[in-house]
């Protein structure tokens, strides 16, 4: 079985430009996050869907960052226009709620993003 | 809001030995889990262990065994017989339980092992 997928998996941009990171998540799996690894912390939460729906972006810089996902599948999340302290690791992770709420969370390998 | 706090920012460890590392957290639920994820430096999270709250037998998967300490809020990692592909970062995580639905986990800050051959 495929794992979560991501691209690019770098992507070094100069400040003010506009930069989209992709992630595939697992098949059958209905809640998809969107986490953001600064260098030497750990991941923090940007977005988390159910299904298609948001639930939680509460943590997200709505000015510059935005996110999608289409048809409660692939996601796509935006920077634009990027700065020099979006630079950091973005990692997609997916799940399947089964009952009972124990999920279980798989991670991609992330896009490391560098912004000059 | 809850917080995982990871103290050491590195630990080494002879090939073979034994070594444990610390997490405590801080929350006011009483109903939660908690975890040790490894990041090797392809970036991917790997779930090493997980504990529930609610259960007070400590957690073990093969050479990975935890010490959770609900009173003391205190939660460690112990890795029997070290093996170089331990070498990674070390993330201690908190989620809370919620029957509804998917939650978010909220992550230490990582530490980083290495293992000497």
């Amino acid at each position: 079985e495929a794992g979560v997928v991501q691209s690019p998996r770098y992507k070094i941009i100069e400040k003010k430009q506009p930069v989209a990171f992709w992630c595939n998540p697992i098949s059958g799996h209905n809640t998809l996050y969107w986490y953001r690894q600064n260098l030497g912390q750990g991941p923090e939460l940007l977005i988390r869907y159910e299904n298609e729906e948001a639930v939680d972006d509460s943590q997200l810089p709505k000015d510059r960052f935005s996110a999608e996902r289409l048809k409660g599948v692939d996601s796509t999340l935006k920077i634009q226009p990027a700065e020099l302290g979006d630079s950091a690791v973005y990692l997609c992770a997916s799940s399947q709620i089964p009952t009972g709420g124990n999920e279980k969370l798989f991670f991609g390998s992330g896009t490391q993003l560098s912004v000059l | 809001a809850q917080t995982v706090t990871q103290s050491q920012p590195e630990m080494s460890v002879q090939e073979a030995e034994t070594v444990t590392l610390s997490c405590t957290y801080d929350t006011s639920e009483s109903d939660y889990y908690l975890f040790w994820y490894k990041q090797p430096p392809s970036r991917q999270m790997i779930l090493v262990i997980r504990q529930e709250a609610y259960k007070q037998q400590n957690a073990t998967e093969n050479r990975f065994s935890v010490n959770f300490q609900k009173a003391a809020k205190s939660f460690s990692l112990k890795i029997s017989d070290s093996q170089l592909g331990d070498a990674a970062m070390y993330f201690c995580a908190y989620r809370n339980s919620f029957q509804g639905g998917s939650e978010k986990l909220v992550f230490g800050k990582g530490m980083k092992l290495t293992v000497n051959p």
